[in-house]
């Protein structure tokens, strides 16, 4: 089965404490997104990665870090710094550079963090 | 920047019938794509259909089809004979063409929430 898988599904976190999402992908997909959303709003993107071993900040970075180190996994982690982590997580990928005309973004099924 | 509106945050539906979900978005780009994603109460996004701005035809999937409007920057979603599956938050969403590049940044609206009832 091709397609995106994030885990867990939910997760708990005290404050003061860093916390890694998954995300993995077996697409062959180069380009890879991290997003949160909030109740009553749309997507907002984290972190973005067009290529292993690189990556760039999106609208909202801050308090969050992520690798690349393999083409199919894209790990987020939402660090003590991030000041209102709880929120639901979506983690997204795409063909990206393979094929800019048909660049598509397809979704995993979302980590829904909260802060106790 | 990019913007991307949704002016109804919620609509309902009979089941069998057909409904218009709104989208207007403001950009200064020529070339660009557009989305219309699906949230079910599951929370997966999943992609509806697809549009690119440089080609005149609306998009059409199975039951869903678009009504692009370049000059007027509205992308608006038809769903036709609705199903109780359809019940969602539908997004729409911009993306533009980066030439010679990978094509990132997706600017999401805030969602329209549909019901379709029995």
């Amino acid at each position: 089965d091709g397609g995106i898988t994030q885990s867990p599904k939910y997760l708990f976190r005290k404050e003061g404490q860093n916390v890694t999402l998954s995300c993995e992908q077996n697409l062959n997909h180069d380009a890879m997104y991290w997003y949160r959303q909030d109740p009553g709003q749309g997507l907002r993107l984290i972190y973005y990665s067009q290529i292993v071993n690189d990556f760039q900040k999106g609208d909202i970075a801050e308090g969050y870090s992520v690798s690349r180190e393999k083409k199919e996994s894209f790990p987020l982690t939402v660090t003590s710094a991030q000041k209102n982590p709880t929120a639901f997580y979506l983690c997204a990928s795409s063909p990206g550079l393979a094929a800019p005309r048909t660049d598509t973004q397809y979704f995993g099924p979302g980590t829904r963090l909260t802060v106790l | 920047a990019q913007t991307v509106t949704q002016s109804q945050p919620e609509m309902s539906v009979q089941e069998a019938e057909t409904v218009t979900l709104s989208c207007t978005y403001d950009t200064s780009e020529n070339n660009y794509y557009l989305f219309w994603y699906k949230q079910p109460p599951s929370r997966q996004m999943i992609l509806v259909i697809r549009q690119e701005a440089y080609k005149q035809q609306n998009a059409t999937e199975n039951r869903f089809s678009v009504n692009f409007q370049k000059a007027a920057k509205s992308f608006s979603l038809k769903i036709s004979d609705s199903q109780l599956g359809d019940t969602a938050m539908y997004f729409c969403a911009f993306m533009k063409h980066v030439r010679g590049g990978s094509n990132y940044k997706l600017t999401f609206g805030k969602g329209t929430l549909l019901t379709v009832n029995p």
